[in-house]
């Protein structure tokens, strides 16, 4: 799968929209776009995920290059519980597997740690 | 609501010691996946399983186990506990089956398990 850069760490004020970036220069015509993200004390969890077009959640909002060599993740009013690690993930649709089996064990980078300041 | 749990919040073992980890969904997926996650290291894949008795080797299997009984429950198991396996270890269960259009086969993650080894 191809690799992602995110910012170490991000900062933002609460009730302000924050843009969080992910580079993937190398992704494939079927690599997914794929975010989560791991509040303090808890295992991750499923943010958006797009392919080609921008993306809307009650989450977020996922806005995609045209050369899907980035994406953006978009929280449109940050609050204090959006503090959080963010990951972004390729993967492939259809990965190739010596089963029958559409799971996805999903390689998670170092992320993106949003801090969310009152 | 959908609900991946592990048998302990926190575990403190010690050198040689044999641990298991315990990990059981409600949602009769197919997949079910054991990470660990070190600071600055993110989450790195130990095993997984696709269907029940099968497993296969994630990125860092060394010195772990697994096995799977029955489709709900992964174990995760340590033969002989070290210092360098002290970590948060995660579980997460996913559908194998193709998503519909409009439909993900997204990851949902237990809460963790801290682990210590002394």
């Amino acid at each position: 799968d191809a690799k992602t850069t995110q910012p170490n760490s991000m900062e933002s004020n609460e009730e302000e929209p924050v843009h969080l970036p992910c580079n993937h220069s190398t992704i494939s015509g079927t690599d997914y776009i794929h975010w989560y993200r791991q509040l303090p004390s808890q295992g991750p969890e499923y943010v958006i995920h797009g392919l080609t077009s921008n993306v809307n959640n009650r989450m977020a909002s996922l806005a995609i290059a045209e050369d899907r060599k980035s994406s953006t993740l978009i929280l449109h009013r940050a609050t204090l519980r959006d503090a959080a690690v963010y990951y972004c993930i390729l993967r492939d649709v259809f990965p190739e597997t010596s089963y029958n089996n559409y799971g996805q064990n999903f390689v998670f980078g170092p992320g993106t740690r949003l801090s969310v300041l009152p | 609501d959908v609900k991946v749990t592990q048998s302990s919040r926190y575990l403190v073992k010690r050198t040689g010691e044999k641990v298991f980890l315990e990990c059981v969904q409600d949602m009769d997926h197919e997949n079910m996946f054991w990470y660990r996650q070190d600071p600055g290291l993110g989450l790195r894949l130990i095993y997984f399983s696709y269907d029940v008795k099968m497993k296969e080797k994630g990125d860092i299997p060394e010195g772990y186990s697994v096995s799977r009984e029955k489709k709900e429950r992964f174990s995760l198991i340590l033969e002989s506990a070290s210092t360098n396996q002290t970590s948060m270890y995660l579980c997460a269960s996913s559908t194998g089956r193709l998503a519909g259009v409009g439909s993900y086969n997204e990851q949902f993650f237990g809460p963790g398990t801290r682990l210590t080894v002394l």
